[in-house]
C-alpha cells in the first residue's frame, strides 16, 4: 500500500498540456524529502523523467517539467505526444518506518 | 556507458528458493548502492532494498525484511559489481517482474545527508511461480 497517492489516470489530446498530482504526508514530502519522476513504457524498465523535483536529466525533453508544494508534488507535461503513453510514478522517501524509499500509486497517461 | 544486466527469466514451484543477479558496469568506481523493486503483474513499482557492494551494508524495506536476502559480489574492478536477490519459499503470490536500479547521488541536503533517485534500470527478470 503507497503513501503517495496519484490519479489513476489522465488522457489529453496530441499537442495539450496534462498534470499528474502525487500527494504525500508529513512524513514523506511535506518532511522536505525531494520527489523523483518515472515514466514506464508498455514492456519496458522504467526511465527517470525529473529528479530532485524539477530537475531534467540529460536527453529528457524540457516539455516535462516538475514542482513540489507542501506535500505535494506534481508532473506537466506540454505538447503531448503518442510516445508519452505509459504509466508515471512519482518517487520520494518516508522517514516512518525505519526509513524507505516509497513509489507513487501511478498514473497511466493515455494520448487521445 | 554504464549498462545494467539482469538474469533472465525464471519459472519455479512454490516452496522452493531463487536468486536472480544484477550485473552493472561502466562505472567510474563501485561508489554507489543497488536497490531492487517489485512490480507484481498490472500493478506499481515496490521498493524492495538497496546494497553498498562497496561494504555490502543492507536495508530493506520493512514489508520484505525476512522474507528476502540482498547480496553482493566484491569484484576486483571497480567499475563492474554483480548484486543478487534471493527469494526464498516462494508462493504464486510472488509472481511479478523484479528490476534492480543503480541510485545516484545527486546532492547533499542541509544536514549532510546524501540524497539519492533510481537511475540506471536493469531490464527486469520475470519470476513466475506455478505448480
Amino acid at each position: 500500500q503507497s503513501v503517495l497517492t496519484q490519479p489513476p489516470s489522465v488522457s489529453g489530446a496530441p499537442g495539450q498540456r496534462v498534470t499528474i498530482s502525487c500527494t504525500g504526508g508529513t512524513s514523506n514530502i511535506g518532511a522536505g524529502y525531494d520527489v523523483h519522476w518515472y515514466q514506464q513504457v508498455p514492456g519496458t524498465a522504467p526511465k527517470v523523467l525529473i529528479y530532485g523535483n524539477s530537475n531534467r536529466p540529460s536527453g529528457v525533453p524540457d516539455r516535462f517539467s516538475g514542482s513540489k508544494s507542501g506535500t505535494s508534488a506534481s508532473l506537466a507535461i506540454t505538447g503531448l505526444q503518442a510516445d508519452d503513453e505509459g504509466d508515471y510514478y512519482c518517487q520520494s522517501y518516508d522517514r516512518s518506518l525505519s526509513g524507505s524509499y516509497v513509489f507513487g500509486t501511478g498514473t497511466k497517461v493515455t494520448v487521445l | 556507458e554504464v549498462q545494467v544486466v539482469q538474469s533472465g527469466a525464471e519459472v519455479t514451484k512454490p516452496g522452493e528458493s531463487l536468486k536472480i543477479s544484477c550485473k552493472g558496469s561502466g562505472y567510474r568506481d563501485s561508489s554507489y548502492w543497488v536497490a531492487w523493486v517489485r512490480q507484481m503483474p498490472g500493478k506499481g513499482l515496490e521498493w524492495m532494498g538497496v546494497i553498498y557492494p562497496g561494504d555490502s551494508d543492507t536495508r530493506y524495506s520493512p514489508s520484505f525484511q525476512g522474507r528476502v536476502t540482498i547480496s553482493a559480489d566484491k569484484s576486483s574492478s571497480k567499475s563492474l559489481t554483480t548484486t543478487y536477490l534471493q527469494l526464498s519459499s516462494l508462493k504464486a503470490s510472488d509472481t511479478a517482474m523484479y528490476y534492480c536500479a543503480t541510485l545516484l547521488l545527486y546532492k547533499y541536503d542541509t544536514t549532510g545527508v546524501p540524497l539519492y533517485y533510481f537511475d540506471y534500470w536493469g531490464q527486469g527478470t520475470l519470476v513466475t511461480v506455478s505448480s
